[in-house]
């Protein structure tokens, strides 16, 4: 199965920074790669697909990158409404699908 | 509107049963693959299971392999996940959700299995 490790666990950052989080994928999953956003107590919220596409609705900000086993989200300016836990997932097969341990954007 | 709607959730004895439904709405049900995600409290998003779009094809996480079992009824547009021998460790919220082509997800039905 594919492992997916994500970095780092927790970030502490303010309004306006720069923010990148990292997924490493144990195997190649071309650009089979999804982010999502996770506030308390709902569902997730997908944020961009296959690698580097912007799910419709999302603010330019949010952008990914990467293929293979290496990828990242990187949000430009970090807005009040951004702090929340982020997923990387892997969706390469129907037979497994993996998500990254996540990763939380806390205030500095 | 595109919807999905989870029940069926509660509190179980170790060892019981449970079967969790997910009623879709506003989207051609039959044409997606389905899955089931779960969350522990405080824990991080573990992927469940997966059904094909005419049920042909079902994929588990090795830890529920055995136990729990997918199904779907493209009739009813409704999705299921029947759990059987249900332990401390399968406490969490499940969701329902559609993964592959369309991305939606239901709020999610807590199961709690103490006790």
């Amino acid at each position: 199965d594919i492992q997916m490790t994500q970095s780092p666990s927790t970030l502490s950052a303010s309004v306006g920074d720069r923010v990148t989080i990292t997924c490493r994928a144990s195997q190649s999953i071309s650009s089979w790669l999804a982010w999502y956003q996770q506030k308390p107590g709902k569902a997730p919220k997908l944020l961009i697909y296959k690698a580097s596409s912007l799910e419709s609705g999302v603010p330019s900000r949010f952008s990914g990158s990467g293929s293979g086993t290496e990828f990242t989200l990187t949000i430009s300016s970090l807005q009040p409404d951004d702090f929340a836990i982020y997923y990387c997932q892997q969706y390469n097969s129907y037979s497994s699908l993996t998500f990254g341990g996540g990763t939380k954007v806390e205030i500095k | 509107e595109v919807q999905l709607v989870e029940s069926g959730g509660g509190l179980v004895q170790p060892g019981g049963s449970l079967r969790l439904s997910c009623a879709a709405s506003g989207f051609t049900f039959s044409r997606y693959w389905m899955s089931w995600v779960r969350q522990a409290p405080g824990k991080g998003l573990e992927w469940v299971a997966n059904i094909k779009q005419d049920g042909s094809e079902k994929y588990y996480v090795d830890s529920v392999k055995g136990r729990f079992t997918i199904s779907r009824d493209n009739a009813k547009n409704s999705l299921y996940l029947q759990m059987n021998s249900l332990r401390a460790e399968d406490t969490a919220v499940y969701f329902c959700a559609s993964l592959y082509g369309m991305d939606v997800w239901g709020q999610g039905t807590t199961v709690t299995v103490s006790s």
